[in-house]
């Protein structure tokens, strides 16, 4: 069993809809969760964190943690055409020395016109 | 600000020959972080610095592979003698304050590595 596991989709999306990627992942020491978003090609950049039970926003996106189940997801509203990428999953613990990060496969994210 | 930079942007190299990739951190950054993805797979940590210092190096693959960081500012990664399987992207992430687990982690633009 993989560490972090995510669709690798791809996930196709119409424009304007609502793109929602999950991710889970096997340790229940697992502190925080990153969603980063990576276009072909670029390195991975952070949309969000998030670190406490239930649901967390920022803009267009929404970060869901529920550590009972082992299960984050990642909600993009609105979804545009530039959304178009691979999204990254990664978590922390807190028995790693410093704050390495071990991420899931990602998810590829379309979305049409 | 300038972000974290990385070269070279791609090499390409015959197996047995040495490789060294540089990682500049943003500045001020305490923290550098070694990463890699091989194709297909997903990204795996290979090593941490707090400034000089070598705080996880837990996922290094084997001794061929050499990270330094002198002064505490920019890193090295040296692979000697290159084999097949080394081929990928290696990332090179800094952040500020590790001690905090929601500390934001930078990425480079990776270095693409083909050994032949």
């Amino acid at each position: 069993q993989k560490e972090v596991e995510q669709n690798s989709g791809p996930l196709s999306v119409p424009e304007g809809a609502i793109a929602s990627l999950n991710c889970t992942y096997s340790d229940r020491g697992s502190q925080s969760f990153f969603w980063y978003r990576q276009y072909s090609g670029k390195s991975p950049e952070l949309i969000m964190f998030i670190y406490s039970n239930g649901d967390k926003e920022d803009g267009r996106f929404t970060a869901q943690l529920n550590k009972a189940s082992q299960y984050v997801s990642l909600l993009i509203r609105d979804s545009q055409p530039s959304d178009s990428a691979t999204y990254l999953c990664a978590v922390s613990s807190i028995k790693a020395a410093g704050n390495k990060l071990t991420f899931g496969g990602g998810t590829r994210v379309l979305v049409k016109p | 600000e300038a972000g974290v930079t990385q070269f070279p942007s791609h090499s390409v190299i015959e197996k047995g020959q040495t490789v060294t990739l540089r990682c500049d951190p943003i500045s001020g950054h305490d923290n550098l972080y070694w990463y890699r993805r091989v194709m297909g797979k997903e990204i795996k940590f290979l090593l941490h610095f707090v400034k000089e210092s070598k705080q996880d190096e837990s996922g290094m693959p084997n001794n061929r592979f050499l990270a330094e960081r002198t002064g505490g500012t920019y890193s090295t990664l040296k692979v000697q003698p290159a084999e097949l399987e080394d081929s990928g992207v290696y990332f090179c992430a800094s952040s500020q304050r590790a001690t905090a687990s929601t500390d934001t982690q930078y990425f480079g633009p990776g270095t693409r590595l083909t050994v032949l």
